[in-house]
C-alpha cells in the first residue's frame, strides 16, 4: 500500500525556517517524481515545489522561489521542504504527492499524504 | 507560464447534471493534459479524471471529461447527481511547472 506521511509542521515566526519531510512507503521511490502542494485555510491548492526522481531537476511557484528549497534522499525513501524566510501568507496545510511519472511536471499526482501544517504568525 | 480560471461555485439538484469548466489563459488546453481532483472537507484531494478524460479505477461513471479547442478550456461533467459529489473540485494541468485551477464549490441542493 502506497503511504506518504508527512512531518516537521508548527508554529513559526514570520522570518523563520521550517524543514518538512515526507516519509514514502509502498512503493520504489525512485522510480517518481515528488510534489509539494500547500492549501491556505479555506483556500484552494497550490504548485509549491517539484522534483525529478532523481533530484536533478527541481521546480518552484513563483510565490516561494529563492525561499523555498526541495529536495529527496532515494536512500530513506524521503522527501523534503526547507523553508526559510517565512511569511504568514506561507500559512496552509502541505500535502506531499506522487507524480504518476519520473517527473514532476508530468501529469497529475495519484498519491497523496495527509498534510503537515505550517503557521506562521508572531 | 499559464493560468486556470475555474468558476467559483456552481450548485445543481440531486440527479441532475452539472458542468465545470477550466479554462486555459496562455497556451493552448491541447498541450498538456489535464487532470481532475475532488476534495471533501477534512480530505486529502483524489483524482476523478486525469489525462483529459480518463477515470480512474473506482471513479463512477457518472464523471466524465473533455477539451475544447475552440473555447480553450476542460470541462468535468457529472451526471445523475449524488449528495455525496457536494465537495470541492480543482483542475490541474502542467508545462515547465504545474498549475491548479482556483477550484469550484459543488453544492448539490
Amino acid at each position: 500500500e502506497v503511504q506518504l506521511v508527512e512531518s516537521g509542521g508548527g508554529v513559526v515566526r514570520p522570518g523563520g525556517s521550517l524543514r518538512l519531510s515526507c516519509a514514502a512507503s509502498g512503493f520504489t521511490f525512485d522510480d517518481y517524481g515528488m510534489t509539494w502542494v500547500r492549501q491556505a485555510p479555506g483556500k484552494g491548492l497550490e504548485w509549491v515545489s517539484g522534483i525529478n526522481w532523481n533530484g536533478g531537476s527541481t521546480g518552484y511557484g513563483d510565490s516561494v522561489k529563492g525561499r523555498f528549497t526541495i529536495s529527496r534522499d532515494n536512500a530513506k525513501n524521503s522527501l523534503y521542504l526547507q523553508m526559510n524566510s517565512l511569511r504568514a501568507e506561507d500559512t496552509a496545510l502541505y500535502y506531499c504527492a506522487r507524480g504518476v511519472t519520473a517527473y514532476y511536471n508530468g501529469g497529475r499526482f495519484d498519491y497523496w499524504g495527509q498534510g503537515a501544517l505550517v503557521t506562521v504568525s508572531s | 507560464n499559464f493560468m486556470l480560471t475555474q468558476p467559483h461555485s456552481v450548485s445543481e439538484s440531486p440527479g441532475k447534471t452539472v458542468t465545470i469548466s477550466c479554462t486555459r489563459n496562455g497556451g493552448s488546453i491541447a498541450s498538456n493534459y489535464v487532470q481532475w481532483y475532488q476534495q471533501r472537507p477534512g480530505s486529502s484531494p483524489t483524482t476523478v479524471i486525469y489525462e483529459d478524460y480518463q477515470r480512474p479505477s473506482g471513479v463512477p461513471d457518472r464523471f466524465s471529461g473533455s477539451i475544447d479547442t475552440s473555447s480553450n478550456s476542460a470541462s468535468l461533467t457529472i451526471s445523475g447527481l449524488q449528495t455525496e459529489d457536494e465537495a470541492d473540485y480543482y483542475c490541474q494541468s502542467y508545462d515547465t511547472s504545474v498549475v491548479f485551477g482556483g477550484g469550484t464549490r459543488l453544492t448539490v441542493l
